[in-house]
C-alpha cells in the first residue's frame, strides 16, 4: 500500500456531469495538496491545506471545489468540466506545508472530459 | 521570479553509457531542491532532497548534486528500468517543477 492513495485512478466524465476525486494519506501528515499535471507542461499547483484550513488557491477555476475533512483525506468535487480540464490529477502531502518539506504523491487520478 | 528548467528535454542511452540531468534554477533563498522520478501513468516517486550547494546525495546508479545555480543528477551505468521522466522541485518562496527531463536506456 502507498502513503498517498487516491481513487478513481480513471475518470470519465461528461462536461455537465458532477464528480468527486478522493484522496487519503496515510503517513500522519499534516499538509495535503492537488496538483495538476498536463502533457508536457510542469506540474501545477492548485490547492493546499495545512491542519485541515486551505492555505493557497492558485487561481483555480470554481469548477474545482476543493473539500479536507481532516488531516487524512482530501476531495477534489467536480463539475461543469471543459475538455481543457482532462489531465492528471495528483493528490500529495508533506509534514506540514511549510518550505522545504519533502512531499510525497499519490499514483493519480487520470480525468477525461468528453 | 523563482523558475526552474531542465535539460535535456529528451535523453536517449545505451545500456551502460553514464550521464547527467540538469536542473538550473533561479530563486530567491533555496529551501530545498528535490528529484523525482516518475513512470508513465503514475505518480512522481521522490528520489532526493537537497539542501544547500555542495551538497550530493547518492542511491544506487543515480548522484544528485547541488550548485549555487543548478543540480545534475548523474546516472552510473544506466539500466533500461532506469527509463522514465526525472523531475527537479525547487522550494523558495513557493515550490516549482521543472518541464522534466524523459530518459530512455536502451538494452
Amino acid at each position: 500500500e502507498t502513503g498517498v492513495t487516491q481513487t478513481p485512478r480513471h475518470l470519465v466524465m461528461g462536461m455537465t456531469n458532477k464528480k468527486s476525486l478522493k484522496c487519503e494519506q496515510h503517513l500522519g501528515h499534516n499538509a495535503m495538496y492537488w496538483y495538476k499535471q498536463s502533457a508536457k507542461k510542469p506540474l501545477e499547483l492548485m490547492f493546499v491545506y495545512n491542519f485541515k484550513e486551505q492555505t493557497e488557491n492558485n487561481s483555480v477555476p470554481s469548477r474545482f471545489s476543493p473539500e479536507c475533512p481532516n488531516s487524512s483525506h482530501l476531495f477534489l468535487h467536480l463539475h461543469t468540466l471543459q475538455p481543457e480540464d482532462s489531465a492528471l490529477y495528483l493528490c500529495a502531502s508533506s509534514q506540514d506545508a511549510k518550505g522545504g518539506n519533502t512531499i510525497y504523491f499519490g499514483e493519480g487520478s487520470w480525468l477525461t472530459v468528453v | 521570479e523563482d523558475q526552474v528548467t531542465q535539460s535535456p528535454e529528451a535523453l536517449r542511452l545505451q545500456e551502460g553509457e553514464s550521464s547527467s540531468l540538469n536542473c538550473s534554477y533561479t530563486v530567491s533563498g533555496l529551501r530545498g531542491l528535490f528529484w523525482y522520478r516518475q513512470d508513465p501513468g503514475k505518480g512522481p516517486e521522490f528520489l532526493f532532497t537537497l539542501y544547500s550547494a555542495g551538497e550530493e546525495k547518492e542511491k544506487e546508479r543515480l548522484k544528485a548534486t547541488l550548485t549555487k545555480k543548478e543540480s545534475f543528477l548523474h546516472i552510473t551505468a544506466p539500466k533500461p528500468e532506469d527509463s522514465a521522466t526525472y523531475l527537479c522541485a525547487v522550494v523558495g518562496n513557493d515550490m516549482r517543477f521543472g518541464a522534466g527531463t524523459r530518459l530512455t536506456v536502451k538494452p
